[in-house]
């Protein structure tokens, strides 16, 4: 069964320091998302991409995250300057198009461990 | 307003049992309404979705009831087995036909299976 695969599942830190977070989102699926879930808390939406631009974004999302889809099967988030803020575990999603279909499959996370 | 309220925050029910979680939203543009099972260390996993215009949808076990005059659903959760032992989530997008909106996530039930 297709899914999303995220690396690298654990990712240490020291504040300030750019870290890019990487998803092979499923193949057919034009849809990407990122989430991100402080230890014990609920998943937080992110961003959302979609033809090589983002269509949504929350809050959260502010100038120091990016998103990038550098080739036909990566889909990236970017934190350019991370604070202790930072730490949590990253989900990236994915869905399809025009099927009707809403469904988001996630990866399993990358933790992001700022220091 | 884009809140999701999701209730209980942890929830023990015996091997064989029913069990129940609740979910209230107050944004009346949300038309698609997944529930996600997580386990410790993975990314949430999509159990079951529904849209606004059935009351109720059945697979397997678990059971998405949908009252869209009180802005309410729930997951029920039949002959329940220590495999589901995990952390629930639901969660409300608005599902635009070809939209890339992202899920709001309830805080998440805790829910232990004894058995």
């Amino acid at each position: 069964e297709p899914e999303v695969t995220q690396t690298p599942s654990h990712q240490v830190t020291q504040m300030g320091q750019e870290v890019i977070l990487r998803c092979v989102p499923i193949s057919n699926h034009l849809y990407f998302y990122w989430y991100r879930q402080i230890l014990g808390q609920k998943v937080e939406f992110l961003v959302s991409f979609y033809n090589n631009e983002i269509s949504e974004k929350s809050e959260i999302f502010d100038d120091q995250f990016s998103v990038e889809r550098p080739d036909g099967s990566n889909f990236t988030l970017k934190i350019r300057s991370t604070k202790l803020e930072d730490s949590a575990m990253y989900f990236c999603a994915s869905s399809q198009i025009g099927t009707g279909s809403y469904e988001q499959y996630f990866g399993p996370g990358t933790r992001l461990t700022v220091t | 307003q884009q809140q999701v309220k999701q209730s209980p925050q942890s929830l023990i029910v015996q091997k064989g049992g029913i069990s129940i979680i609740n979910c209230a939203y107050e944004n009346t543009a949300f038309d698609y309404f997944p529930w996600y099972q997580q386990f410790p260390g993975k990314g949430p996993a999509l159990l079951i979705a529904i849209r606004p215009d059935v009351s109720e949808k059945k697979e397997g076990r678990f059971t998405i009831s949908f009252n869209k005059s009180a802005k309410q659903f729930s997951l029920h959760i039949m002959d329940s087995q220590p495999g589901d032992s995990a952390t629930y989530f639901c969660a409300a997008s608005i599902g635009r036909m070809g939209g890339a909106d992202g899920l709001t996530f309830g805080k998440g039930t805790h829910l232990i299976i004894q058995p």
